[in-house]
């Protein structure tokens, strides 16, 4: 199985400022899932980062907001950008796992925006 | 999206008491998964059922899925104060054989 970790851990971050989360795999993995979970909510898919090539933002989620970089195949990093308070949430990545259709995911980053 | 719905949203019980967890969803699925989340941390999978399967066990956890009924239910028998946690189901549907529509989750309390 796959360990994954995340930095920050949590953040606090006044609005309008942007916030990068890292996200590092123990190994090398094809495809990275950024996921947002809203206070109380389920998780919602940001987009899916494959290395060298461009990131695959699902409905209701762009580039400009959301940018992500995916340098090798074992990094991923997501950027929140010009935050607001609806942007508090915490923030997860996610590799493939077993058989390719489960998911490991890492402990998340709780970003609270003032 | 088709996001599932979960129910109960919330579930108290005492510990060595069973604990059922339903999910529906709505569009047809080629698998649903159930994964544990701990106190606002990461996610777990704990176990995976196909669709042209209707019941699995994973130690104490049992899961059935009725694809007439487009629903699944999660059991846990036996339940511990460590099995607190919120449970989501997700779907995976369509031709992608990775990505994951998740419920909006039960959250367990085992009381000890």
């Amino acid at each position: 199985s796959a360990v994954i970790s995340q930095k920050p851990s949590r953040d606090i971050c006044q609005r309008g400022t942007s916030l990068t989360i890292q996200c590092q795999v123990d190994s090398q993995v094809t495809m990275m899932f950024w996921y947002r979970q809203q206070p109380g909510q389920s998780l919602t898919l940001i987009a899916t980062a494959n290395q060298g090539s461009e990131a695959t933002y699902e409905s209701g989620f762009v580039i400009d907001k959301f940018p992500i970089s995916r340098p090798n195949l074992t990094f991923s990093t997501l950027t929140v950008s010009n935050m607001s308070p609806e942007d508090s949430s915490i923030y997860l990545c996610s590799t493939l796992g077993a058989g390719q259709e489960t998911q490991y995911f890492g402990p998340g980053t709780r970003l609270l925006v003032l | 999206s088709q996001q599932g719905e979960e129910d109960p949203q919330a579930l108290s019980i005492q510990e060595g008491e069973n604990a059922t967890m339903n999910c529906s969803y709505k569009t047809s699925i080629n698998n649903l998964q159930w994964y544990r989340q701990n106190s606002g941390r990461g996610l777990v999978h704990l176990i995976l059922i196909r669709s042209n399967e209707r019941e699995k066990h994973s130690g104490r956890l049992r899961v059935t899925l009725d694809t007439s009924k487009k629903s699944s239910s999660l059991l846990i028998t036996a339940s511990r104060a460590a099995d607190t946690a919120s449970y989501f189901c997700a779907q995976n549907s369509g031709g992608s054989n990775y990505k994951l529509t998740f419920g909006k989750g039960t959250l367990l309390t085992v009381n000890p």
